[in-house]
């Protein structure tokens, strides 16, 4: 079971935008502003598209934003393209001995 | 540019050791820790631990605490993961990852190729 909860999947139409949401606890992503989310395609490792909740890294497309409430952060794509399809993690710092804690992965499908 | 490129894929009996190796080039070495973080198939992330090869300083994530064990050599710029005691559960994706300190937004900027381990009799 993972630390943070996302849903297992979402789907939308091209052109389109989705929500992804990472519900945490008091002890990770209510408490810092670390949250983090990644973008995995198949066989693929990770790839970093947000940080701090809602930065972006250079090269990231402008499409891919990010926000969080209390301890749910979300991560928004717009303008849905068929390379979109992948799964997507969130990720937040926890402190402690737990260090960093992951969300299961959403899997986006492109209708 | 920043590469981190890990050691081939592995098969290993229940019971032995694995060591992967992760070479980094395109940065200083020294400037930033290296997590591990490992992918069992069809399942989410999950975060072993952490390096810091300026000085040798090691984390871990507690179900790993005494099976695990990181090391890095500065003078060729790897560092290296031993998960020992392997079972059919260690059979995963073993990821190492460079991650941004908590001072400067505790993410992971960029990360290796991946690591296949099987457990396998």
């Amino acid at each position: 079971q993972s630390a943070l909860t996302q849903p297992a999947s979402v789907s939308g139409s091209s052109g389109q935008s989705i929500t992804i949401s990472c519900s945490g606890t008091s002890s990770d992503a209510a408490t810092y502003h670390l949250v983090s989310w990644y973008q995995q395609h198949p066989g693929k490792a990770p790839q970093l598209l947000i940080y701090e909740v809602n930065k972006r890294p250079s090269g990231v497309s402008d499409r891919f934003s990010g926000s969080k409430s209390g301890s749910t952060a979300s991560l928004t794509i717009s303008g849905l393209q068929t390379e979109d399809e992948a799964v997507y993690i969130c990720c937040s710092y926890a402190g402690g001995n737990t260090f960093v804690v992951f969300g299961g992965g959403t899997r986006l499908t492109v209708i | 540019q920043v590469h981190l490129v890990e050691s081939g894929a592995a098969t290993e009996k229940p019971g032995a050791s694995v060591r992967v190796s992760c070479k980094a080039s395109g940065y200083k070495f020294i400037a930033y820790y290296l997590h591990w973080v490992r992918q069992a198939p069809g399942q989410g992330l999950e975060w072993m631990g952490e390096i810091n090869p300026r000085n040798s300083e090691t984390k871990s994530a507690q179900k790993f605490q005494g099976r695990v064990t990181m090391t890095s050599d500065t003078s060729i710029s790897t560092a290296f993961l031993e998960l020992r005691t392997l079972t059919s559960e260690d059979t995963a994706v073993y990821y190492c990852a460079r991650y941004r300190d908590f001072g400067s937004g505790s993410y992971y900027d960029f990360w290796g190729q991946g690591t296949l381990v099987t457990v396998s009799s």
